[in-house]
């Protein structure tokens, strides 16, 4: 079974522009949620998205955006990106169910320059 | 609100001794708990998950955690340290019924040999 892809894998961008991300779950995966790792804040949560539907929202400002396709693919959106903005972007998904194992894809780099 | 502690920013064993990484949480009921590896560049893999019942947990790659509701722990363990398991490790935690993971800040795993 393949495992959780994440596109592209690098990305460089210019702070005031924006920038999308996709992530494609494992088959079958119905829950995919979003998370941004830096050296000095760590993991942290983004968003939740179920059935299309974003179901848990981090505390992270309005210029982070998502949404989820039919096909449980998602994408994620960064607006007007700051300097600040620059962290891997990692997408997990999982099975509705009690036990909400997550599986981690590789994510994706963002450089703001 | 909920928060993972984990002590040790570094640590450095010895290849072929034991290993424990430590992780305090603070929430308000037991909660689910993992514990992730991170290899640099990489996304993050599942070692091992606590969601109820027995509380000495196995991992996969030889790892075993240890739940302790009294201390709000759950340490991760190696009793043989190879040098391929160095990498970043993350313990989490998440509410019961929910996909929201909170990760401690890590520990890096150095093995000198």
């Amino acid at each position: 079974k393949a495992g959780v892809t994440q596109t592209p894998r690098y990305l460089i961008k210019t702070r005031g522009q924006q920038v999308t991300l996709s992530c494609s779950p494992i088959s079958g995966h119905r829950s995919v949620s979003w998370y941004q790792q830096t050296p000095g804040q760590g993991l942290q949560f983004l968003f939740e998205y179920f059935s299309e539907t974003q179901r848990n929202k981090g505390n992270f400002p309005g210029r982070f955006s998502g949404r989820q396709f039919s096909n449980s693919r998602s994408e994620m959106n960064v607006s007007t990106l700051e300097l600040g903005d620059s962290a891997l972007y990692l997408c997990a998904s999982s099975l509705e169910q009690a036990y909400n194992e997550q599986f981690f894809g590789p994510g994706t780099r963002l450089t703001v320059l | 609100a909920q928060s993972v502690t984990q002590p040790d920013i570094h640590i450095t064993v010895s290849e072929g001794a034991s290993l424990e990484l430590r992780c305090n949480y603070s929430y308000g009921a037991t909660p689910y708990l993992f514990w992730y590896v991170q290899s640099p560049g990489q996304g993050l893999q599942l070692l091992l998950k606590y969601f109820s019942g027995d509380t000495l947990v196995q991992g996969i790659k030889g790892f075993e955690a240890e739940f302790k509701r009294s201390q709000s722990s759950f340490n991760l363990r190696k009793p043989s340290v190879h040098w391929s398991d160095a990498a970043e490790y993350f313990c989490a935690v998440a509410p019961i019924g929910g996909n929201k993971l909170v990760f401690g800040a890590g520990t890096i795993l150095r093995v000198k040999s």
